[in-house]
């Protein structure tokens, strides 16, 4: 059980692209979605908190109308990278909890995102 | 300010041997969870233990288990019998009680393991 489900696995797109990301949870409901950005070599990055049915809260530095979260459902969080540009290229993670503190995270596979 | 502190980058251990990966963290908070994930190169993050900071037992999962020193703010990762799948990132997370379930992660430890 637990399953956070995260497409696409690898995108390539040219610059001034922009690009969706969803993330579901597939056997449980996630009030709550984390999107992480990964470095090569690097820990994860939080970049926003996705609450369903209220706008995100971004983490200090992010730019919010760079990086679009939307958390429609209890089941799907998405995250639009817009008009993405080559420094944009990472690694993307999604996660989401089945509620409380106390229970591990569940992250989804990730998405490599390359721009050239 | 509350951090994860992991100081060794890298780790290396002879297969079916013993491997300690060390995590020290800092908060102010009384309550907590700490967590040690693994990122193998498939990039995906994987729960191998965690451990409630309000229980002095150490947690256990098969061959890995946690020196968890709460005075200490310690919490290391022991992996026993050690075998070639256990190559990885390995990282240190926490998440206080109370707080918004966000994870504060440490820097990883990558762990080679010789055949």
């Amino acid at each position: 059980g637990a399953v956070v489900s995260q497409h696409p696995s690898r995108v390539i797109c040219k610059s001034g692209t922009s690009v969706k990301i969803e993330c579901r949870s597939l056997d449980f409901q996630a009030t709550t979605m984390f999107w992480y950005r990964q470095f090569p070599k690097q820990s994860l990055m939080l970049m926003a908190t996705s609450n369903e049915g209220s706008k995100a809260t971004y983490e200090q530095g992010v730019e919010k109308d760079k990086f679009l979260i939307n958390h429609a459902s209890l089941t799907l969080s998405t995250l639009t990278v817009t008009s993405a540009h080559p420094e944009d290229s990472s690694f993307y993670i999604c996660s989401a909890g089945t509620g409380g503190n106390n229970q591990p995270q569940h992250f989804g596979d990730g998405t490599r995102l390359s721009i050239l | 300010a509350q951090t994860v502190t992991q100081s060794q980058p890298e780790m290396s251990v002879q297969e079916a041997e013993t491997v300690t990966l060390s995590c020290t963290y800092d908060t102010s908070e009384s309550d907590y969870y700490l967590f040690w994930y693994k990122q193998p190169p498939s990039r995906q993050m994987i729960l191998v233990i965690r451990q409630e900071a309000y229980k002095q037992q150490n947690a256990t999962e098969n061959r890995f288990s946690v020196n968890f020193q709460k005075a200490a703010k310690s919490f290391s990762l022991k992996i026993s019998d050690s075998q070639l799948g256990d190559a990885a990132m390995y990282f240190c997370a926490f998440i206080p009680l109370g707080a918004t379930n966000k994870l504060i992660f440490g820097t990883g430890t990558l762990l080679a393991v010789q055949p």
